[in-house]
């Protein structure tokens, strides 16, 4: 079955950076866009972006343009998002979301919990 | 980004029906038909429940239907049951290339 599986929770200094990787399995890889959406406890979701596998084409929020990468490896299927210089407002649930290929997205990993604190 | 408006919680007995709504603009859900809805279970990721305003996702329930009437999309759960209760999502595409989430809506089954 398809399935997106993402990397252990994570613990970081403000200032530093994260990597937050997700696994594709059960599909095509390089068939279907990756989004990264993150969800701040207590608060609903912020969508940050998506990368195409195929040819590693990005798109980012204007928000997270300056300080978020968006990559992929596609001989092991996984796609990575990297937070620079995290400040405590970063603090979230981190998720990977296969894009369907019709603007909409249906399959999410199960999440990454980053958590920035001194 | 804006969020789209959702309201914070609604509730229902078993075997009733419910609506939640989700409030866009123009930009998106009035311009387009790419609107989904995700449950949300407590520490769990959400679930693709609705697509394009009206599909369900394979093995989603016929209890769930979608509809959308101008700038805002519906959610609407029949015949109420107990697993139903979660938290529920709204998620449109917009015309600037971006994706926007609603605020969420907590769904309770008395």
């Amino acid at each position: 079955q398809v399935q997106l599986v993402q990397s252990g929770a994570e613990m970081k200094e403000p200032g530093a950076s994260v990597k937050v990787s997700c696994k594709a399995s059960g599909y095509t890889f390089t068939g279907q866009n990756i989004h990264w959406v993150r969800q701040v406890p207590g608060q609903g979701f912020e969508w940050m972006g998506w990368i195409n596998p195929n040819g590693g084409r990005t798109n980012y929020a204007p928000k997270f343009q300056d300080y978020v990468t968006m990559t992929m490896d596609t001989s092991i299927s996984t796609a990575y998002m990297e937070v620079n210089r995290l400040r405590s407002d970063d603090a979230a649930v981190y998720y990977c979301v296969r894009d369907t290929r019709n603007y909409n997205m249906d399959v999410w990993g199960q999440g990454t919990t980053v958590t920035v604190s001194s | 980004q804006s969020a789209l408006t959702q309201p914070a919680s609604v509730s229902g007995s078993p075997g009733q029906s419910i609506a939640i709504s989700c409030t866009g603009t123009s930009s998106d859900i009035d311009f387009y038909t790419y609107v989904s809805w995700y449950q949300q279970h407590p520490g769990k990721a959400p679930k693709l429940i609705i697509s394009d305003v009206t599909n369900r996702a394979s093995g989603v329930s016929d209890r769930f239907s979608g509809s959308k009437s101008g700038n805002t999309a519906s959610l609407t759960i029949s015949g109420l049951q107990a697993e139903d209760e979660a938290y529920y999502y709204c998620n449109s595409y917009r015309r600037d290339t971006s994706w926007v989430f609603g605020g969420g809506t907590k769904l309770t089954v008395l």
